[in-house]
C-alpha cells in the first residue's frame, strides 16, 4: 500500500539554525500538507500546497516558514531560524484531491528538537 | 472558531471490554468528521469518517455516528484487543477548507 514517508525521523538543532524537513507524498497525489504537534497539545494545521503554490496557511505559518516541491517527488518544509517553541512533531500529509471526501494520508512524522 | 474536544486519557481497559471515547465538536455549517489512529512509531491513519448527519462510519470493528443534535461523534468498539492500543484523534474538516482540525488525542491501553 502506498504511504507517505518523512525524513529524518528525529532532528536536533540549535536555536537560530535553519532546518529542512523532507517528505515524499504518495506518488499520484496532488495536494500536500504540513501539520505539527507540540508535545501534549493538539495536532495543528500549518499549510497546504497545490499546483506549486500555497493553497491555505494558518497564522502559525509566518515568514520563517516556507514550503517547496523541488522535484516531482519531494515536498519540504523549511524553518529559517529555529526557535525553542518550534520543537514539535511535524507531520506531512497528501491527498488525491480537495474536498471533505478526500482522505489526507499522513506520514510518521519528524520530531524536531530545538536546543 | 471551530474546535474538537475529546475525553482525556489515558484510557485503560481489559481485553474484550467495551470501548467508548467521547468526542464533541464546535463548527459552523456541516463539517465532515473523522477518527484517526496513531499506533506506536507510525503516522496518523484514518480509522473512519462520516460526512453528514446520522451517517455511521465503521472500520475494524470501530463505529461512530455523526450526531448533529448533540454535536458529537463518539467512537465505540464492542470488544477491544491488545492490538488496539494506540492514540485516537477525533477531527473535523469543513468542505471549503483544506485543514483538518484535531482534538488532543486519547491514549488507549488494552491489558491482556
Amino acid at each position: 500500500e502506498p504511504e507517505v514517508t518523512q525524513t529524518p525521523s528525529h532532528q536536533v538543532t540549535q536555536m537560530g539554525q535553519e532546518v529542512i524537513l523532507r517528505c515524499v507524498p504518495i506518488s499520484n497525489h496532488l495536494y500536500f500538507y504540513w501539520y505539527r504537534q507540540i508535545l501534549g497539545q493538539k495536532v495543528e494545521f500549518l499549510v497546504s500546497f497545490y499546483n506549486n503554490e500555497i493553497s491555505e496557511k494558518s497564522e502559525i505559518f509566518d515568514d520563517q516558514f516556507s514550503v517547496e516541491r523541488p522535484d516531482g517527488s519531494n515536498f519540504t518544509l523549511k524553518i529559517r531560524s529555529t526557535k525553542l517553541e518550534d520543537s514539535a512533531m511535524y507531520f506531512c500529509a497528501s491527498s488525491g484531491g480537495q474536498g471533505s471526501t478526500d482522505t489526507q494520508y499522513f506520514g510518521p512524522g519528524t520530531r524536531l528538537t530545538v536546543l | 472558531g471551530d474546535s474538537v474536544t475529546q475525553m482525556e486519557g489515558p484510557v485503560t481497559l481489559s481485553e474484550e471490554a467495551f470501548l467508548t471515547i467521547n468526542c464533541t465538536y464546535t463548527a459552523t455549517g456541516y463539517p465532515s468528521l473523522f477518527w484517526y489512529v496513531q499506533y506506536p512509531g507510525e503516522g496518523l491513519q484514518l480509522l473512519l469518517k462520516a460526512t453528514k448527519a446520522d451517517d455511521k462510519g465503521s472500520n475494524k470493528g470501530f463505529e461512530a455516528t455523526y450526531r448533529k443534535e448533540t454535536t458529537s461523534f463518539h467512537l465505540e468498539k464492542g470488544s477491544v484487543q491488545v492490538s488496539d492500543s494506540a492514540v485516537y484523534f477525533c477531527a473535523l474538516k469543513r468542505n471549503r477548507d483544506d485543514k483538518i482540525i484535531f482534538g488532543k488525542g486519547t491514549r488507549l491501553h488494552i491489558l491482556p
